[in-house]
């Protein structure tokens, strides 16, 4: 079976400060995909990165970057310099490749950054 | 704007009533999922239909029936309604492509009475 693990329920910083979210995953499958989805207070699920099993290259996008290592089975998602609009629940996904193309949702990590 | 409709947004109702949530698809999506997140069982999988059939099902009770129509939108009913039906309910759309993302819409957060 499939499991997402995010240990951290809430994290708490102040503005500028990096932060890293931590997911480790479990499956026995050798190609799966892994995804991070942030939830803002309004409510909507936004999608921020998809991973392939094979593509362990870490990714940056401005002030977001993606640690993916298959050796720890983790996929981490830290946020430099963070600001206010930050504040939301973010969840770590997976989906082995398989036609059963459903994701497997982490608990999600709240994060509040405070001005 | 992740191109996913979902109708209504909120929906209050009592014990033992039925209710309809309605998903539209971004455009050219041939599949749609609806996902269940409550506070209790998190964010769970519940039903996958890709261009009108049935394709996977999760942890969807009984009472629970979804469908996708031929142009494409989709229904999730729900029936004989008790407390802890009382969650947000998110349809999802994703492409032809076997490794498409799964696009979110803004979800019905329904309220049992």
């Amino acid at each position: 079976a499939q499991k997402v693990t995010q240990a951290q329920t809430e994290i708490s910083v102040v503005e500028k400060e990096d932060v890293t979210l931590d997911c480790v995953y479990e499956t026995r499958d050798t190609t799966y995909y892994l995804f991070w989805y942030k939830q803002p207070p309004s409510g909507e699920l936004v999608f921020l990165i998809r991973r392939n099993s094979f593509d362990e290259q870490n990714e940056i996008s401005g002030r977001y970057s993606w640690n993916f290592q298959k050796s720890t089975s983790s996929f981490n998602f830290t946020i430099t310099a963070s600001q206010v609009v930050d504040s939301a629940v973010y969840f770590c996904a997976l989906r082995i490749d398989t036609g059963f193309q459903k994701l497997v949702f982490g608990t999600g990590t709240r994060l509040l950054v405070s001005p | 704007d992740s191109g996913v409709t979902q109708t209504p947004k909120h929906l209050i109702t009592a014990t033992g009533q039925r209710v309809t949530l309605r998903c539209s698809p971004r455009s050219g999506d041939l599949s749609v999922y609806w996902y269940q997140q409550s506070l209790d069982q998190g964010l769970q999988f519940l039903i996958q239909y890709y261009n009108g059939e049935e394709r996977a099902k999760g942890n969807i009770l009984e009472r629970f029936s979804a469908q996708q129509f031929p142009d494409l939108h989709s229904e999730l009913n729900l029936s004989s309604l008790e407390l802890g039906d009382s969650a947000l309910y998110f349809c999802a759309s994703s492409g032809t492509g076997f490794t498409d993302t799964q696009y979110f819409g803004p979800g019905t957060r329904l309220t049992v009475l």
